[in-house]
């Protein structure tokens, strides 16, 4: 089915480890972007990308990379994870001028 | 800061009556956008609404947009059980990074009882 892929779904991290939440989209959009989303925050913006190659800093960036070196992929990194980066992550993907596509979420606990 | 404020927080109400949610936001737009989550799921996106539009309906759903009081609101008509979830609302900022990225608010949990 066409959509977003995103894995693991479920991951539990030790502070101090790295690690890499993948995305993947089927449907050619050119933007992706990454949210976070913890209990009575809303999402957050952490990246997002406008196409392969191009990625830019949202309003949460601290402790996280990201890359786009093909339009279907857009991993986000975790450098050194701390407990505050537990929460659920969300990637997105949509084209210029329409709504996005959300995957089902990673949920990711640093203990 | 968020750009997106909805009001109210949380909305409890009976089948087959209408709900109606509010977004406030901060800068000049060029479009914004609702969505639902149920819950422990994904986002789904519902309606975008351009800057230059005033009104927008989709099955159930209506909304507006008054740029002028930097606001917007979903109304669902006929709620069913199954429009319980979390509504968000998301915009860009044409004054800075244009449509490139957009910022959601805190949502609006409803709850539609049987």
């Amino acid at each position: 089915n066409a959509g977003v892929t995103q894995t693991p779904k479920f991951q539990v991290l030790k502070t101090g480890q790295s690690m890499t939440l993948q995305c993947a989209q089927d449907m050619n959009h050119e933007y992706m972007s990454w949210y976070r989303q913890d209990p009575g925050m809303g999402l957050r913006l952490i990246h997002y990308s406008v196409g392969a190659g191009i990625t830019d800093q949202g309003e949460v960036p601290n402790g996280y990379n990201v890359s786009r070196s093909t339009t279907e992929d857009f991993p986000l990194r975790l450098l050194s994870a701390a407990p505050s980066q537990t929460s659920v992550y969300f990637c997105a993907s949509r084209s210029p001028g329409t709504g996005y596509t959300f995957g089902s979420g990673t949920r990711l606990t640093v203990v | 800061s968020q750009q997106g404020e909805e009001d109210p927080q949380a909305l409890s109400i009976q089948e087959g009556e209408n709900a109606t949610m509010n977004c406030s936001y901060k800068t000049s737009i060029n479009n914004l956008q609702w969505y639902r989550q149920n819950s422990g799921r994904g986002l789904v996106h519902l309606i975008l609404i351009r800057s230059n539009e005033r009104e927008k309906h989709s099955g159930r759903l209506r909304v507006t947009l008054d740029t002028s009081k930097k606001s917007s609101s979903l109304l669902i008509t006929a709620s069913r059980a199954a429009d319980t979830a979390s509504y968000f609302c998301a915009t860009d900022d044409s004054t800075t990074s244009g449509t490139y990225k957009y910022i959601f608010g805190t949502g609006t949990r409803l709850k539609v009882l049987a």
